[in-house]
């Protein structure tokens, strides 16, 4: 089955540091999605992106629904302690049918 | 407002036991889904449902099955446990229609199977 291609895999940084990932696939997609996993929990939807070349922030995350519609990015700014966790690209191509196929995931670390 | 309810949050069964994890969400969602995640793969499609009555497979469906009775219900069945089926499990409801409104997911199920 396809998976996003999510890079990079893991990154270690030093708190205040901005943080950047990002997924790519050789299909359209619909809608792409970020999600941020913390232990134990479920994945918690941090930004949604509904149209071609969208850019949309929360907070000090910002993230962009690549032109072509087979990529995004999301990037994190001035990042603190508590934006440690496993990050997750999503796209979803079928409407209504709503069928998520995701990235790998970015473990993030921050050095306090 | 409970969202997504997963149990059990943790289980460990021998091969060949059957199993039912169940998922109740009380946000009247139509669109109900079950997913695996295992370590390096993120999370993959296992079954999902778009309303009461209606399911289809999804990208891993072999060893499992579904059913949905209701708007609230969506159990994810495991007929006869392989240790290849040891994994957390979430399970994750939407709306449907034109605005493709985000999924939200459960806590999930932590299964090992020995």
């Amino acid at each position: 089955g396809q998976q996003l291609n999510q890079s990079p895999q893991s990154m270690f940084i030093q708190e205040g540091e901005d943080v950047s990932m990002n997924c790519t696939s050789s299909s359209i997609f619909n809608t792409w999605l970020w999600y941020k996993q913390e232990p134990g929990e479920g994945p918690v939807l941090l930004i949604a992106l509904y149209k071609a070349g969208e850019l949309t922030s929360n907070g000090r995350l910002t993230a962009q629904f690549g032109i072509t519609r087979k990529d995004s990015f999301l990037n994190i700014s001035a990042s603190i302690p508590s934006d440690v966790g496993i990050y997750f690209c999503a796209g979803q191509r079928i409407q209504g049918a709503q069928k998520l196929v995701f990235g790998q995931g970015t473990r993030l670390t921050i050095n306090p | 407002n409970a969202g997504v309810t997963q149990t059990p949050k943790f289980q460990v069964l021998k091969t060949g036991q059957s199993m039912t994890l169940q998922c109740a969400q009380d946000m009247n969602h139509e669109y109900m889904s079950w997913y695996r995640q295992d370590p390096g793969m993120g999370l993959r499609l296992i079954h999902y449902s778009v309303g009461a009555g209606i399911t289809d497979q999804g990208e891993v469906p072999n060893g499992y099955n579904v059913s949905r009775s209701t708007t609230e219900d969506f159990p994810l069945r495991l007929l006869s446990a392989a240790p290849s089926q040891t994994s957390v499990y979430f399970c994750a409801s939407s709306t449907t229609g034109v605005s493709n409104q985000p999924q939200h997911f459960g806590d999930g199920t932590r299964l090992s199977i020995l």
